[in-house]
C-alpha cells in the first residue's frame, strides 16, 4: 500500500530535549516536505527537500532541522524545543512536478511543556 | 510570494443542501491549485486540482470547482451536502517549480442533519 509513515504519532516532551520525527514514503517520490499545522493558521511549511541531500528552507524553518540521507525517509529534527513548536507536524510527498499531489502522512502530535 | 485565502473558517449547511467553500489565490503566473480535505486523526487527501485546461475540475465524493482566472478563485462546490462531507477543507497552491505549496488557513465544514 502506498503511504507516507510518521512516527511518533504523539509525543509530549520538555523543554530542550532533543527529538527526532521520522518520516518515511513507498512511492519512490523526489520530493518530501514538512508542515506544520495550527488553529487559525492552516498548514505552513518548515522544509522541504527535492532529493536526496538537497533540502531547503519553508515558511517557518527557525528551530528544526532536516535531513535525506535516503530517497525514502526525510526526519525533521528538533533539536531544542520549546513551548511554541507545540503543533501537529504533517510529513508529505509527491513526484515533484508543480502539477503534482502531495500524498500525507496521518500526523505527529507533539507537545512542548 | 503566492498566498491563498479562505474566507469562511466555519460553515455550517444542512444535509442535502448545496455546499460552497470560498478560495481566492494571489499568483503572479497562472497557478496550480489544489483542494485537500482533512477528516478527524487523518492527514489531508486531495479532492481535485486544476492544472490546465477545463476550468470546472471535478474530483472525488462529487466535490468539483471552478478556476476563475479573472476573480483569482477557485471556489469548491457540491450539489447536495451528506453528514460524511463534515471535515476540514483546505485550499493550496503550488509555484511553479512544484517546491512549494501555500496552503489556506482552512474551512471547517458542519452538515447539519
Amino acid at each position: 500500500e502506498a503511504q507516507v509513515t510518521q512516527n511518533p504519532r504523539y509525543l509530549i516532551t520538555v523543554t530542550g530535549k532533543k527529538l527526532t520525527v521520522t518520516c518515511s514514503q513507498n512511492m519512490n517520490h523526489e520530493y518530501m516536505s514538512w508542515y506544520r499545522q495550527d488553529p487559525g493558521l492552516g498548514l505552513r511549511q518548515i522544509y522541504y527537500s527535492m532529493n536526496v541531500e538537497v533540502t531547503d528552507k519553508g515558511d517557518v524553518p527557525e528551530g528544526y532541522k532536516v535531513s535525506r540521507k535516503e530517497k525514502r525517509n526525510f526526519p525533521l529534527i528538533l533539536e531544542s524545543p520549546s513551548p511554541n513548536q507545540t503543533s501537529l507536524y504533517f510529513c508529505a510527498s509527491s513526484f515533484g512536478e508543480s502539477t503534482g499531489e502531495l500524498f500525507f502522512g496521518e500526523g505527529s502530535r507533539l507537545t512542548v511543556l | 510570494a503566492q498566498s491563498v485565502t479562505q474566507l469562511g473558517s466555519h460553515v455550517s449547511v444542512s444535509e442535502g443542501a448545496l455546499v460552497l467553500l470560498r478560495c481566492n489565490y494571489s499568483s503572479s503566473v497562472p497557478p496550480y491549485l489544489f483542494w485537500y480535505v482533512q477528516y478527524p486523526n487523518q492527514g489531508l487527501q486531495l479532492l481535485l486540482k486544476y492544472t490546465t485546461g477545463a476550468t470546472l475540475v471535478k474530483g472525488i465524493n462529487g466535490f468539483e470547482a471552478e478556476f476563475k482566472k479573472s476573480e483569482t478563485s477557485f471556489h469548491l462546490t457540491k450539489p447536495s451536502a451528506h453528514m460524511s462531507d463534515a471535515a476540514e477543507y483546505f485550499c493550496a497552491v503550488s509555484s511553479n517549480t512544484g517546491n512549494q505549496f501555500y496552503f489556506g488557513t482552512g474551512t471547517s465544514l458542519t452538515v447539519i442533519p
